[in-house]
């Protein structure tokens, strides 16, 4: 199946600066992705979609100013917290889907762990 | 913003016994799936049913869909200790999918 990876998987940073998460789809081009928030014992939620060579769509009440997403390629989507603070702290998980007209499925990397101090 | 709440927030059952978990939705869906977490972790895609379909299986699991009530129920049949984990069922339409609350099922030995 298809596989997508996420850099780092654990991150713990000092309030105030700022901190890159990569997602990357392995094996297949993935022209949308897409970035979750999920908060301890609550449910993903969507902060944005991604186009490759266009600017992020964000979800209402997400701040595209402190949420920085690139999807330079095909592969790889970006997401960058900036002055990070401790309510920043969360598992952030991307998604990829690849582009076919009939599939609706998206495949979820493992997450990445931040720790904000 | 989330579209799907499941029902029960949380579940303990006997191994062995099955499990039912249900989802409800608000608005008009191309499909809806099913996705395991365990803690922590990433997600797992369980299951995914097309607006058309009304059930679907895959192994010890059954999927129902009623468009026409807006709902979705997950069935697990001969519960294991390694179903433990929380289930969320999630709506797409277009090409975006909205996660539900989830449900936290436990296992008991």
């Amino acid at each position: 199946g298809a596989v997508v990876s996420q850099h780092p998987s654990r991150v713990i940073c000092k309030s105030g600066t700022s901190v890159k998460i990569e997602c990357r789809s392995l094996d297949f081009q993935a022209t949308t992705m897409f970035w979750y928030r999920q908060f301890p014992k609550q449910s993903l939620m969507l902060m944005a979609t991604s186009n490759e060579g266009s600017k992020a769509t964000y979800e209402q009440g997400v701040e595209k100013d402190k949420f920085l997403i690139n999807h330079a390629s095909l592969t790889l989507s970006t997401l960058t917290v900036t002055s990070a603070h401790p309510e920043d702290s969360s598992f952030y998980i991307c998604s990829a889907s690849p582009p076919s007209p009939t599939s609706y499925e998206q495949y979820f990397g493992p997450g990445t762990r931040l720790t904000v101090t | 913003s989330q579209q799907g709440e499941e029902d029960p927030q949380a579940l303990s059952i006997q191994e062995g016994e099955n499990a039912t978990m249900n989802c409800s939705y608000k608005t008009s869906i191309n499909n809806l799936q099913w996705y395991r977490q365990n803690s922590g972790r990433g997600l797992v895609h369980l299951i995914l049913i097309r607006s058309n379909e009304r059930e679907k299986h895959s192994g010890r699991l059954r999927v129902t869909l009623d468009t026409s009530k807006k709902s979705s129920s997950l069935l697990i049949t001969a519960s294991r200790a390694a179903d433990t984990a929380s289930y969320f069922c999630a709506t797409g339409r277009d090409d975006k999918i909205i996660f539900g609350k989830g449900t936290r099922l436990h296992i008991l030995p």
